[in-house]
């Protein structure tokens, strides 16, 4: 069973296009997370919502807009796509509290979008 | 967050003891030091946390300096599966916002077969 798992793992588009990435958690954490890791690697959080609810918005154009139906779901939904936004996109997970610092976060495996 | 400082890249031979270094000088008294790695084309997975005291794990061991201003991460037995980014990250548990994790370069792991 995957813990962290994200769709599409791979996603090319032209620019302009409007794309979703979809992540879901089984392990009953109640925050969850976006990070971006550009072209120099560089891992950036850009979105976490606790129990469905946006706690952080790091500067992120307002193209993109996290969605979170339920605490095991957080999408990510990215409009008028531009050539920047080429990236792997990680979502992931953590609990609260206590919990959070024996367990740490988990991360899915990235999508690795490409605009084209 | 406080800021931390790895080497960009380190390398060592299979099986052999590994030390990764991290500075943090400017760290305070609430701030974890937590370590992350990251293998190739995968998401970062945890490895170890501690505070002040040294911490062992199935994974890894933490040895934290007794002033806290750096850390070294220790993989006893180096294996090419342990070929990485190694992040070092500060969190101030206490703090607003403080389930973000902020990562930096990290220190890249070469292993030598």
């Amino acid at each position: 069973d995957t813990a962290v798992s994200q769709t599409p793992k791979y996603l090319v588009t032209q620019m302009g296009n409007d794309k979703s990435i979809k992540c879901e958690q089984n392990l009953g954490h109640d925050t969850m997370y976006w990070y971006k890791q550009d072209s120099k690697k560089f891992l950036k959080i850009m979105f976490s919502y606790n129990n469905k609810e946006l706690i952080i918005n790091e500067t992120v154009p307002n193209r993109f807009s996290p969605k979170s139906p339920d605490k095991a779901h957080l999408n990510l939904h990215i409009n008028s796509l531009e050539l920047g936004d080429s990236a792997v996109y990680f979502c992931a997970s953590s609990p609260q509290g206590g919990h959070l610092l024996i367990y740490g976060y988990t991360f899915g495996s990235g999508t690795r979008l490409t605009v084209v | 967050d406080a800021k931390t400082t790895q080497p960009n890249s380190m390398e060592s031979n299979e099986e052999e003891p590994v030390h990764l270094p991290c500075n943090h000088s400017t760290i305070s008294g609430t701030d974890y030091i937590h370590w992350y790695r990251q293998l190739p084309s995968q998401g970062p997975e945890y490895v170890i946390h501690g505070l002040t005291s040294n911490v062992n794990n199935r994974m890894a061991s933490l040895a934290i300096a007794e002033d806290r201003k750096s850390s070294t991460l220790i993989l006893h037995r180096a294996t090419l599966r342990d070929a990485a980014v190694y992040y070092c990250i500060l969190r101030d548990e206490w703090a607003a916002g403080a389930n973000n994790l902020f990562f930096g370069t990290g220190t890249r792991l070469t292993v030598i077969p």
